[in-house]
């Protein structure tokens, strides 16, 4: 069965530091691997998603097959970046989204 | 168009009383998904409709909850005799086709069991 885990539930870095929220996964196939995002009194949404190869509000995420990891970095964190972020996983055998007990993000001032 | 809508938004209760959680997915989505939030738990897969497909509920902790899609579109996650420990929020989501697919997420219901 496939699981994802983020080992930090509560990392907090200070405003322009880098930030790398770590997510792992099992899964012997080929996953997809996304980011969701919850802001503070917002709804979960999608932040990107590994087969779009795409930046989003500065963060990217390099899927690693070799490490089974999918780690969504920031070069210079900001204030906003403050949330919930969760790594999740979808397998060709599931039908449904995998997610990962989530990381509580705070970038201090 | 409008989003995920979800309904109540609060729902208090006492033990052993059943409830009733309602989700509005967005028009034209064949699946939607019923998530459980709880602190310090992350998000927990309850349960899973595609189409005309029979659910997944693979997620669903025991018996006294249950799920239905009306017609393709509304659903109603039924949750019986309530416990202290089915307080979380209830999170609803629905894509255009599969997992696979951006979800799109509802608002939630925090349900609190006294």
């Amino acid at each position: 069965a496939q699981r994802v885990t983020q080992p930090e539930k509560l990392l907090s870095v200070f405003k322009g530091a880098p930030v790398e929220l770590k997510c792992n996964y099992s899964y012997s196939g080929s996953p997809e691997l996304f980011w969701y995002v919850q802001y503070s009194r917002q709804r979960l949404q999608l932040l990107l998603r590994h087969i779009s190869r795409e930046s989003i509000k500065g963060f990217t995420a390099d899927l690693n097959k070799g490490e089974t990891s999918f780690h969504l970095k920031k070069p210079f964190a900001q204030e906003e970046d403050s949330a919930m972020y969760y790594c999740a996983l979808h397998s060709g055998s599931a039908r449904q989204l995998t997610f990962g007990s989530g990381t509580q993000l705070t970038v201090l001032p | 168009g409008a989003g995920v809508s979800q309904s109540p938004s609060n729902k208090v209760t006492e033990k052993g009383k059943d409830v009733e959680l309602r989700c509005d997915p967005i028009s034209g989505h064949t699946a939607l998904y019923w998530y459980r939030q709880s602190l310090g738990q992350g998000l927990e897969f309850l349960i899973y409709f595609q189409g005309n497909s029979a659910p997944d509920k693979s997620g669903l902790p025991s018996d006294r909850f249950s799920a239905e899609r009306t017609g393709g579109s509304v659903s109603t996650l039924t949750i019986q005799r309530t416990q202290q420990e089915d307080s979380a929020v209830y999170l609803c989501a629905s894509s255009f086709r599969t997992g696979a697919d951006t979800q799109y997420f509802g608002p939630g219901t925090r349900l609190t069991v006294l």
